[in-house]
């Protein structure tokens, strides 16, 4: 089974700094996607940043960008100038790109990320 | 457009009541996707429909747990008998076509208490 791991509970950033998130994740397929989910206090889980793994570029959206290292099943975000409604909790997710493998998100525990004004 | 929809927002239930819990997917959506979240176990999924296929219900942690899909469009999340343990948000989420790097849109959640 696929497992993902977020190491950091906790992480804090200033205003306008940038901050880098960590995940790691366990799998033996090889055709596979990876997600960066946004949780704020209002509970809905919001979308930042999703990668295919047959893609070695690393996936950016603006301020968000991801270091995808396959071979280390690696993969961090990076918000560069982080902003006081970027805190929120953040979440990895893998998802099977195999065929008849399940559509289920399999999600980290989470890192709660601060920013200080 | 109305992103998914997720009634009630909040429910508080005594121990061995049932609950409904209701979705409302993104319309043209064909995937439907339950998770839970609890402090303990993080986020976990619960079950899948898409279209007329039969339901993946490899997450649902025990027979108290039923869900169905109407007309292929809403959801209801069944928990018999509750427990103290089932206390949790529990997550709904659509995808238009679950394959590739299709984006699961979630709704807000429904917080359910057990007392």
């Amino acid at each position: 089974a696929q497992t993902v791991t977020q190491s950091q509970p906790e992480m804090s950033v200033q205003e306008a700094e940038t901050v880098t998130l960590s995940c790691t994740y366990d799998t033996s397929e090889s055709d596979y996607y990876l997600f960066w989910y946004k949780q704020p206090p209002s509970r809905q889980m919001i979308l930042v940043i999703r990668q295919e793994a047959y893609k070695q570029q690393n996936a950016t959206e603006n301020r968000f960008s991801v270091n995808f290292q396959k071979a280390a099943k690696s993969f961090s975000l990076k918000i560069s100038d982080s902003q006081l409604g970027d805190a929120a909790m953040y979440f990895c997710a893998y998802r099977s790109g195999s065929q008849g493998g399940s559509e289920k998100l399999v999600f980290g525990k989470g890192t709660k990320l601060t920013v200080n004004p | 457009g109305a992103g998914v929809s997720q009634s009630p927002s909040n429910k508080v239930t005594e121990k061995g009541k049932d609950v409904e819990l209701r979705c409302d997917p993104i319309s043209g959506h064909t995937a439907l996707y339950w998770y839970r979240q609890s402090l303990g176990q993080g986020l976990e999924f619960l079950i899948y429909f898409q279209g007329n296929s039969a339901p993946d219900k490899s997450g649902l942690p025990s027979d108290r747990f039923s869900a169905e899909r109407t007309g292929g469009s809403v959801s209801t999340l069944t928990i018999q008998r509750t427990q103290q343990e089932d206390s949790a948000v529990y997550l709904c989420a659509s995808s238009l076509d679950p394959g590739g790097a299709d984006t699961q849109y979630f709704g807000p959640g429904t917080r359910l208490t057990v007392l």
